[in-house]
């Protein structure tokens, strides 16, 4: 189970869009549509952002969205605002009832 | 309102072991698994393992095969992470957290610093 890659950083300055990519295999990411994405800010417990791939739970705003394709699925954020300044982490379903995280992106917001 | 608990910050030598406690409250305790997950200083999120409160069942990270244990007691709606042999590259915040709906996780735990020394 290796980690899921992503880029170790990524900016935008406020009011743009960005968005942080994820790549697995056709062992995770590839074969279900289980991915979620969590916002972490240091020193608090991480926040679900999107969840099967492309869902919002209640309560996040819809400047977050995700998307899938092959083993690559990717998180956009738009209309960048200075609080989403944090770390980004996917996190898919593996099979065998496991997960795998990716490495994590910190974003900079300019 | 739900709230997930740990138990507090550990300092273990080389060698030793850890177990870290998760007091869940304001659900129903067996209606939800417990993921747990850990971040060395410096470092990403790294999944641990699963725990089916309702059966026991674990399903562990390869990483961690032989040397974590997770448990759960119904009747404190707690569950425990234990990770034996511990080496330095083990210091790290453990977290546990909810299993919301498909494999995603809604509340998480206050985070609990485990240090590891010789």
């Amino acid at each position: 189970q290796s980690a899921l890659t992503q880029p170790a950083s990524v900016s935008g300055s406020p009011g743009q869009s960005i968005t942080i990519s994820c790549t697995g295999t056709s062992s995770d990411v590839g074969s279900y549509n289980l991915v979620s994405w969590y916002q972490h800010h240091p020193g608090k417990a991480p926040k679900l952002m999107i969840y099967e791939g492309s869902k919002r739970p209640s309560g996040v705003s819809n400047r977050f969205s995700g998307s899938k394709s092959g083993n690559t699925a990717s998180l956009t954020i738009s209309g960048l605002q200075a609080e989403d300044e944090a770390d980004y982490y996917c996190c898919s379903y593996a099979g065998s009832n496991t997960l795998v995280f990716g490495g994590g992106a910190k974003l900079t917001v300019l | 309102q739900v709230q997930l608990v740990q138990s507090g910050a550990e300092v273990k030598k080389t060698g030793a072991s850890v177990k870290v406690s998760c007091k869940a409250s304001g659900y129903r305790f067996t209606d939800y698994y417990i993921h747990w997950v850990r971040q060395a200083p410096g470092q990403g999120l790294e999944w641990m393992g699963i725990i089916n409160p309702s059966g026991g069942t674990t399903s562990y990270a390869q990483k961690f095969q032989g040397r974590v244990t997770m448990t759960r007691d119904t009747s404190t709606s707690t569950v425990s992470m234990e990770l034996s042999s511990l080496r330095s590259e083990d210091t790290a915040v453990y977290y546990c957290a909810r299993e919301w709906t498909s494999r995603a996780t809604d509340y998480w735990g206050q985070g609990t610093l485990v240090t590891v020394s010789s």
